[in-house]
C-alpha cells in the first residue's frame, strides 16, 4: 500500500461546477498535508496546505482533513478551464533535524469541459 | 527573486554515460530536496539536504546515483553509468525551514528532462 494514495483519474468536471479530488494516506503520525498542482509539462506549484481537522478555504479552493478516517480533499468550486491539471496530494512525513520530507501520492488528472 | 535554478533543462544521453543534473536553490533557503517524476512511480522524493547536510538518502535507488552539496547556493545529482530506466523529470525544490518545524513551501524548479537512449 503506498503511504498517499489518489485516484489518478482522469477526472472530467463541466466548466463552472465543483470538483472534488480525494486523498487517503496511511500514516497516523503525518500531521500536515498539501494540495500541489502541476501544468502539463510543468514544475508542481502549492496551492493549499492543511493541518487541522476540518476545513480550510481560499478563495475557490477548499481543502478538508479528517485525520481519523485518514482522508483529505480538496474542493474546486465554480471550475475553470485554467484549473485542468494534475493535482498532487502530499503528506508532511516526519520532521528531522529541522528538515521536511513530503510523501506524494501519484496525482489525480483534472479536466475542466467548457 | 529568480526561483529555484535547474540546468540542464533537457538532457539526451546514452546508456552507460555520466549524468550531472545541477540546481541553485532560491537564496537564504537551507532545505533543498531532488526529485525524480515518471508516469508509474509519480514524484518520488531521492534525497533531501539540510544546511548542506544530507539527511535522507533512503530514496535513492542505487549506488549510481549520488548528490552532492558543497554549498548553501549549490547541488548536483550524478548517474554514473546511466540506463534507460533513468528516463524520467528530476526536480530539485528548496525551501526555508525555522527551528521551530512548521511548515514552509517547498519551491521546485523547472525540472530537467532526462532521456537515456
Amino acid at each position: 500500500q503506498k503511504e498517499v494514495e489518489q485516484n489518478s483519474g482522469p477526472l472530467s468536471v463541466p466548466e463552472g461546477a465543483i470538483a472534488s479530488l480525494n486523498c487517503t494516506y496511511s500514516d497516523r503520525g503525518s500531521q500536515s498535508f498539501f494540495w500541489y498542482r502541476q501544468y502539463s509539462g510543468k514544475s508542481p506549484e502549492l496551492i493549499m496546505f492543511i493541518y487541522s481537522n476540518g476545513d480550510k478555504e481560499d478563495g475557490r479552493f477548499t481543502a478538508q482533513l479528517n485525520k481519523a478516517s485518514q482522508y483529505v480533499s480538496l474542493l474546486i468550486r465554480d471550475s475553470q478551464p485554467s484549473d485542468s491539471a494534475t493535482y498532487l496530494c502530499a503528506a508532511k512525513a516526519q520532521w528531522f533535524q529541522g528538515a521536511q520530507k513530503l510523501v506524494f501520492g501519484q496525482g489525480t488528472r483534472l479536466t475542466i469541459n467548457p | 527573486d529568480a526561483g529555484v535554478i535547474q540546468s540542464p533543462r533537457h538532457e539526451v544521453t546514452e546508456m552507460g554515460q555520466e549524468v550531472t543534473l545541477r540546481c541553485k536553490p532560491i537564496s537564504g533557503h537551507n532545505s533543498l530536496f531532488w526529485y525524480r517524476q515518471t508516469m508509474m512511480r509519480g514524484l518520488e522524493l531521492l534525497i533531501y539536504f539540510n544546511n548542506n547536510v544530507p539527511i535522507d538518502d533512503s530514496g535513492m535507488p542505487e549506488d549510481r546515483f549520488s548528490a552532492k552539496m558543497p554549498n548553501a547556493s549549490f547541488s548536483t545529482l550524478k548517474i554514473q553509468p546511466s540506463e534507460p530506466r533513468d528516463s524520467a523529470v528530476y526536480f530539485c525544490a528548496s525551501s526555508l525551514v525555522g527551528l521551530a518545524g512548521g511548515y514552509n513551501e517547498q519551491f521546485f524548479g523547472p525540472g530537467t528532462r532526462l532521456t537515456v537512449l
